[in-house]
């Protein structure tokens, strides 16, 4: 079974700040990747995914993640944050079978 | 298009009481899963089903812990007795089957248990 492991548990910056979020996975076969965010008191929705093709993707709200093979890392990045980018993400993997593994979360607070 | 429907979005329980949340997955997915959210404990993959048959029940944390599918279009997930440790949200979602599908979650439904 995969785990996955995301190494920042809360991260704090300033509006214009830029963002990096780090997700690991250890699975060794293909596998199918995802960033969710949850914003306060809503439920969890899909930023971007990736699962084969150009390993740097494009989600919404200019969040970008980069998957490298080697690393087995799927790191999210934005370049400069906004108050609302405020919430928690998730990484989650998936692989052979239906089910996704999620990471433990990374709540991110955005000051003004 | 609905989304994923949960009911109630709020529930608040005595401790022994039985517990029924329900779900209905946006139509034509035909994979369900229900989530368990604590601050202490993350978000937890509690059980899933594909075409209405439960595939994988290993996160049910006990036997009080109970979810059917009785069609593609609704699930339950029942705790019978309720314990106060059973407070959290639960979160059902569901997919176009495998894993490489996103799945869509629901608003979820924050259970207190007194």
């Amino acid at each position: 079974a995969q785990s996955v492991s995301q190494h920042n548990h809360h991260v704090i910056l300033s509006e214009a700040a830029s963002l990096e979020l780090g997700c690991n996975y250890s699975y060794g076969g293909t596998v199918n990747l995802f960033w969710y965010v949850q914003y306060p008191g809503q439920h969890l929705q899909l930023l971007l995914k990736y699962f084969s093709g150009d390993p740097l993707v494009k989600g919404i709200k200019g969040f970008e993640a980069e998957f490298i093979k080697s690393k087995f890392s799927f790191n999210l990045r934005k370049p400069s944050v906004q108050w609302s980018d405020t919430a928690e993400y998730f990484c989650a993997v998936g692989s052979d079978d239906y089910k996704l593994s999620f990471g433990a979360g990374t709540t991110v607070t955005v000051r003004a | 298009d609905a989304g994923v429907i949960q009911s109630p979005r709020h529930e608040v329980t005595e401790m022994g009481q039985e517990v029924t949340l329900r779900c209905k997955p946006i139509s034509g997915h035909n994979s369900l899963f229900w989530y368990r959210q604590t601050m202490m404990r993350g978000l937890e993959l509690l059980i899933y089903f594909n075409n209405n048959v439960p595939i994988d029940d290993s996160g049910m944390p006990e036997d009080r812990f109970s979810a059917k599918m009785p069609n593609a279009s609704f699930s339950t997930l029942k705790i019978q007795p309720s314990e106060p440790r059973d407070s959290a949200v639960y979160f059902c979602a569901s997919s176009l089957g495998y894993s490489y599908n996103e799945q869509f979650f629901g608003p979820g439904t924050r259970l207190t248990v007194l």
